[in-house]
C-alpha cells in the first residue's frame, strides 16, 4: 500500500548512543517532515525538506540532524541521545499543489532514551 | 504565526451522543483548517480539511466541520457517536499555500457504553 514507512517502530537507548530514525514514501512527495509527539503537548516540527536536496529547521531541532537522501527518503539522527528526547517520532509527507494540501503519516517511532 | 488551541483535552460523550471537539486558530492571514484522528499505537489519519470554498465540510466516519471566520472557530461535530470514535483527534492550521502545519495539543475523545 502506498504511504509512508518508519523504521524501526520501537527502540530503547542508553544516555549517549546514536542512532538514526529511517522513513521513506512512495506517493512522490517533494515535501517531508520529522515531528516529535509528547503528552499535552501535541506534535512538534523538528525538521522538514521542502525538495530534495534542502532541508530546514523546524519548532524544536537542538540534538538533530537529518538527511533528505532522494526524494523518497528522509532520515533523522540523534547523534548523542538524551532522556529529554524520549518520545514518539512521526514522519510525514504531502505535496502542496493547490487543494491537496494535508500530510500523509508514517506510524511512528516510539523510542525511549534511559 | 499561526496558533491553534483545543479547548478540553479530554472530552467524554456516550455512545450515539452529539459529539463536539473545539479547536480556535490564530492567523494574520487566511488559514487552511485541518482535523486528525490518532487512533492508539498509530499514525495520525486526516479527517477532512478546509482550504478555500463551503465552508462546511464533511470528512470520513461521519464527521464534519465548520470553518467560522468572525469566532476564529473550526470545531469537529459528530451526530452520533460510536464506540470505535474513542481517540485523539488533534486540529491543525497552515496559513493560505503553506505547507507546514501547526498542530493542537489535541483532545482525547472517550465514548460512554
Amino acid at each position: 500500500n502506498a504511504g509512508v514507512t518508519q523504521t524501526p517502530k520501537f527502540q530503547v537507548l542508553k544516555t549517549g548512543q546514536s542512532m538514526t530514525l529511517q522513513c521513506a514514501q512512495d506517493m512522490n512527495h517533494n515535501s517531508m517532515y520529522w515531528y516529535r509527539q509528547d503528552p499535552g503537548m501535541g506534535l512538534r516540527l523538528i525538521y522538514y525538506s521542502a525538495s530534495e536536496g534542502t532541508t530546514d529547521k523546524g519548532e524544536v531541532p537542538n540534538g538533530y540532524n537529518v538527511s533528505r537522501l532522494n526524494k523518497r527518503e528522509f532520515s533523522l539522527r540523534l547523534e548523542s541521545a538524551a532522556p529529554s528526547q524520549t518520545s514518539v517520532y512521526f514522519c510525514a509527507s504531502t505535496e502542496p499543489v493547490a487543494g491537496n494540501y494535508g500530510y500523509t503519516f508514517g506510524s511512528g517511532t516510539r523510542l525511549t532514551v534511559v | 504565526a499561526q496558533s491553534v488551541t483545543q479547548l478540553g483535552s479530554h472530552v467524554s460523550v456516550s455512545e450515539g451522543a452529539l459529539v463536539l471537539l473545539r479547536c480556535n486558530y490564530s492567523s494574520s492571514v487566511p488559514p487552511y483548517l485541518f482535523w486528525y484522528v490518532q487512533y492508539p499505537n498509530q499514525g495520525l489519519q486526516l479527517l477532512l480539511k478546509y482550504t478555500t470554498g463551503a465552508t462546511l465540510v464533511k470528512g470520513i466516519n461521519g464527521f464534519e466541520a465548520e470553518f467560522k471566520k468572525s469566532e476564529t472557530s473550526f470545531h469537529l461535530t459528530k451526530p452520533s457517536a460510536h464506540m470505535s470514535d474513542a481517540a485523539e483527534y488533534f486540529c491543525a492550521v497552515s496559513d493560505a499555500g503553506d505547507e507546514k502545519l501547526t498542530f493542537g495539543t489535541g483532545t482525547r475523545l472517550t465514548i460512554i457504553p
